[in-house]
């Protein structure tokens, strides 16, 4: 199992280029959960799917932030336009219940 | 609003010596879990605790959770270099989503 696969590891771009994240749960895990992480605010949850359906976004920051999982081994995280305060490491996690919950290795995102 | 408090913060100890870091929260919840990330890389699972009462340990980790006292302790036994990392705890409050603490960052000093 190759665990969490997120992509790009890391990106660099310019204040107001769209950024796209993408991530690969663990097959068979059912839902899928995006979180950010920042030195000021922690770790926090953007948005998370169950069998592709988003259930919460009430994480997201506002409207530049979207997230779509079109099906279930596939999601992204699209920010359109980027902002320097958008600079963060982003998780994209899976989980199959409550016994286990994955997390990937990251993306380092950096507006300037 | 869930809120999940850690202490410390930052906690430097010498090799050899016991400690614990302490996880509080604000809501009833009877799933809890650890992590450990190491600088610049991702969460590592390290307990999940799913009831009131529930004790887990791995080498010279053990964690419990309170669900009464809303409390769960993370406790390090003899701890060794290797140990040095930041820990969160977790708290799932019943609809899949998991709140995180702060964080406690572990210097472990030879």
């Amino acid at each position: 199992d190759a665990g969490v696969i997120q992509s790009p590891r890391h990106e660099v771009t310019e204040m107001g280029q769209e950024v796209t994240l993408r991530c690969k749960p663990i097959s068979g895990h059912n839902s899928l959960f995006w979180y950010r992480q920042t030195m000021m605010r922690g770790l926090e949850l953007l948005i998370y799917f169950n069998n592709n359906v988003p259930i919460d976004d009430s994480g997201m920051p506002e409207d530049r932030f979207s997230a779509k999982m079109p099906n279930a081994s596939f999601s992204t995280l699209k920010i359109q336009p980027s902002e320097p305060r958008d600079s963060a490491v982003y998780f994209c996690a899976s989980s199959e219940g409550l016994s286990r919950w994955d997390f990937g290795p990251g993306t380092r995102l950096l507006v300037l | 609003e869930l809120k999940v408090e850690q202490n410390p913060l930052f906690l430097s100890m010498q090799e050899g010596k016991n400690y614990t870091i302490y996880c509080n929260y604000s809501t009833t919840s009877d799933r809890l879990y650890w992590y450990r990330q190491d600088p610049g890389k991702s969460l590592e699972s390290l307990f999940v605790l799913l009831s009131n009462g529930a004790v887990k340990q791995e080498g010279r980790l053990m964690a419990s959770l309170d669900t009464k006292a809303r409390l769960s302790t993370l406790h390090i036994t003899a701890a060794v270099h290797d140990l040095s990392a930041t820990y969160f705890c977790a708290v799932d409050e019943g609809n899949e989503k998991l709140t995180f603490g702060t964080g406690t960052r572990l210097t472990i000093i030879p």
